[in-house]
Order: C-alpha cells, then structure tokens, then sequence
C-alpha cells in the first residue's frame, strides 16, 4: 500500500536557518506529491506541490522536488522565520489506493523557529 | 471569503451521547471529505462525498455517519460516542477529483468523557 514517512520533530531552528524536512513515499502507482502546512489553531493549507518526476514545487520561499529514484519530496526554505514555526504534512495522491483523492498524508513535522 | 466552515470548534461528550459536527463550504465543491488527527498519527480519512446523494467510507469509518443531501453540506455524526473517537476532526474540499488539493476547514476539537 502507500505510505509516507516524515521526521516528526520537534524540529527548532534558529531565525534565518536554513531548513529541510525529509520525506520519503511508497506508492504503487505514479503519484503526485504535496507539503500542506498547519499553522497553530488553524487547518491544513495547501503549501506546493509536483505531479510528477523532477518537477519542482515552490511557493512562498519553500521548494521540494519530485525525486522519482529516491522516492523522495524533501521540503526546504533557505532561510526560515519565526512566522514559519508551524506543522507541516507531507502527502501523496495516488488515484490506485482508494478513497476518491486517494490522498496519504505522513505524520506530520513540528518547527520551531526561535528569534 | 468564508471557505470551509466548520461547527462547533470545541466540544465535550460524554460516553453513550451522540452528536453532528457540521461542515459547510461555499465554493460549489463537489467532493468533500472528514478526517481526524490524533497525535503521532496525521492525518485518517474518515468518510468522503463526490458529490450531493453519493457518500463513501474511508480509512477509519467505525462509528461514525455521514450524508450529503446538498452540495454545500457534509455532516459528520457520531451515534454514541466513545473515548476513542477523542480528537481534532477536520472537513475538506476539494473542486476537481483525484488532485489531491484540498480546501480545509479550521477543525473541531472534541473530547469524549
């Protein structure tokens, strides 16, 4: 079956660090890839996405690209700020494994982002 | 821009009481969806709707009922609820089907005693 895997943190880092959140997948099919972020008391939004090998998403200073032979959508931003601390999912769409969007979201990575 | 509109945002049972968590989008999307988050889990699709009379179930559907009489609503009902349905539950839609994008309300925060 699908799957998606995430470090869950915390992670903290330091004003103007240099960020990246690994995300590994396992799917059956040819599967689009997403990162939506969860600010503090709110609902998840849609942050970038690839639909397929080599794209690469970006919005908002944060990119991840769509690699195909290491299954991996590695999200990064090269210098965070404190309004970036949130929680922020990795997921996948894969039509072949049910549930109409077929959406698998990982667990989920806490940051922290201290002045 | 009211988006996805979720009722109540807080809310305590007890075991045995049954209750709707309502969800109500103005977006004219055809599929909508209830997750629930529980920590250390993500995120679990409990029921989907591609559209107004049609309802499915999803990852985790014990317990829990839901219909889709209009486009614009989806409610969400737990018959009697149990300690294990204790979580944050979110509504979601979504314009066109199988793009994985997602428009999600602010979720709804239940404990049940």
């Amino acid at each position: 079956g699908n799957s998606v895997t995430q470090m869950e943190g915390p992670v903290t880092l330091s004003e103007e660090a240099f960020l990246t959140i690994n995300c590994t997948y396992t799917a059956t099919g040819y599967p689009s890839l997403f990162w939506y972020v969860q600010y503090p008391g709110e609902g998840l939004q849609l942050l970038l996405k690839a639909t397929k090998a080599d794209d690469k998403g970006s919005n908002k200073g944060f990119e991840a690209t769509y690699r195909k032979e290491t299954t991996s959508f590695h999200l990064e931003k090269g210098s965070v700020q404190v309004s970036d601390s949130a929680v922020y999912f990795c997921a996948l769409s894969d039509p072949t494994g049910g549930g109409a969007d077929g959406l698998t979201f990982g667990k989920g990575t806490h940051l922290i982002i201290q002045p | 821009n009211a988006g996805v509109t979720q009722t109540p945002k807080f809310q305590v049972l007890k075991t045995g009481q049954s209750m709707t968590l309502q969800c109500a989008q103005d977006m004219n999307h055809e599929y909508m969806s209830w997750y629930r988050q529980d920590p250390g889990m993500g995120l679990r699709l409990i029921h989907y709707s591609v559209g107004a009379g049609i309802t499915d179930q999803g990852e985790v559907p014990n317990g829990y009922n839901v219909s889709r009489s209009t486009t614009e609503d989806f409610p969400l009902r737990l018959l009697s609820a149990a300690p294990s349905q204790t979580s944050v539950y979110f509504c979601a839609s979504s314009p066109v089907l199988g793009t994985g994008e997602l428009f999600f309300g602010e979720g709804s925060r239940l404990t049940v005693l």
